[in-house]
């Protein structure tokens, strides 16, 4: 049962262009939500989070869109450069969650972006 | 710069061999992670510790997959017998638990089972 899902597998944006990546998830007890950004070759770098008491969280080019009724975040890239070409994986937890839940991330299965010069 | 070391980068071996994956998780951090990542599944968390102590091993096959923690500086992964299916990238990931879920990965291990 995938809870985190990341129905695109890939995306192809010219540089300078806006690029949006989705995420959509089922388990509605996850509160805080988070991307990382992956090259080949290297592990999963943490971009940028957001809780759930919150819709929209920026960070430079970088900012993540929240919607709790609708299950859904995105990662909106502006502007693109060549340089954010990499695998995107959103991730989710449950901030309040006790026991052996606490501090555990449930990925996706990852975005392709790929930014064209 | 503090990093997640992971050894080997690569490793290639035949079916029903036994395979050791190391981690050494950033100083200070008391959460340890290992993920695998296959082209269908993405990334699994496969174990989870805290302070050393086991918490969730739900998503690793117990008949051949074992972590441990033998000292706070070192994470282990085994798989004994290894099987073509176990073939993936295998990443580790420390974190801090304050107040974020941040995670921090290594570089990974890449595992050809043949």
């Amino acid at each position: 049962d995938q809870q985190v899902k990341q129905n695109s597998p890939s995306l192809s944006v010219q540089e300078g262009r806006i690029s949006i990546l989705n995420c959509d998830y089922t388990n509605s007890m996850f509160d805080y939500f988070l991307w990382y950004k992956k090259y080949p070759a290297e592990g999963p770098t943490f971009l940028i989070s957001i809780s759930s008491i919150k819709d929209k969280n920026e960070d430079g080019r970088f900012t993540v869109f929240l919607n709790k009724s609708a299950k859904h975040l995105s990662l909106h890239i502006v502007p693109s450069q060549p340089g954010d070409s990499a695998v995107y994986f959103c991730a989710a937890s449950h901030f309040n969650a006790g026991g052996t839940s606490y501090g555990k991330l449930t990925f996706g299965q990852g975005t392709i972006l790929t930014v064209h010069p | 710069d503090a990093r997640v070391t992971q050894t080997p980068r690569h490793k290639v071996t035949e079916m029903g061999q036994e395979v050791t994956m190391r981690c050494q998780p950033i100083l200070g951090h008391n959460t340890v992670f290992w993920y695998r990542q296959t082209m269908m599944q993405g990334l699994e968390l496969l174990a989870y510790f805290r302070n050393r102590a086991p918490l969730d091993d739900s998503g690793m096959p117990k008949d051949r997959f074992s972590a441990e923690m033998p000292d706070a500086t070192l994470a282990t992964l085994k798989i004994q017998p290894s099987e073509p299916r176990d073939s993936a990238v295998y990443f580790c990931a420390s974190g801090l638990w304050t107040g974020t879920y941040e995670q921090y990965f290594g570089p990974g291990t890449r595992l050809t089972v043949t």
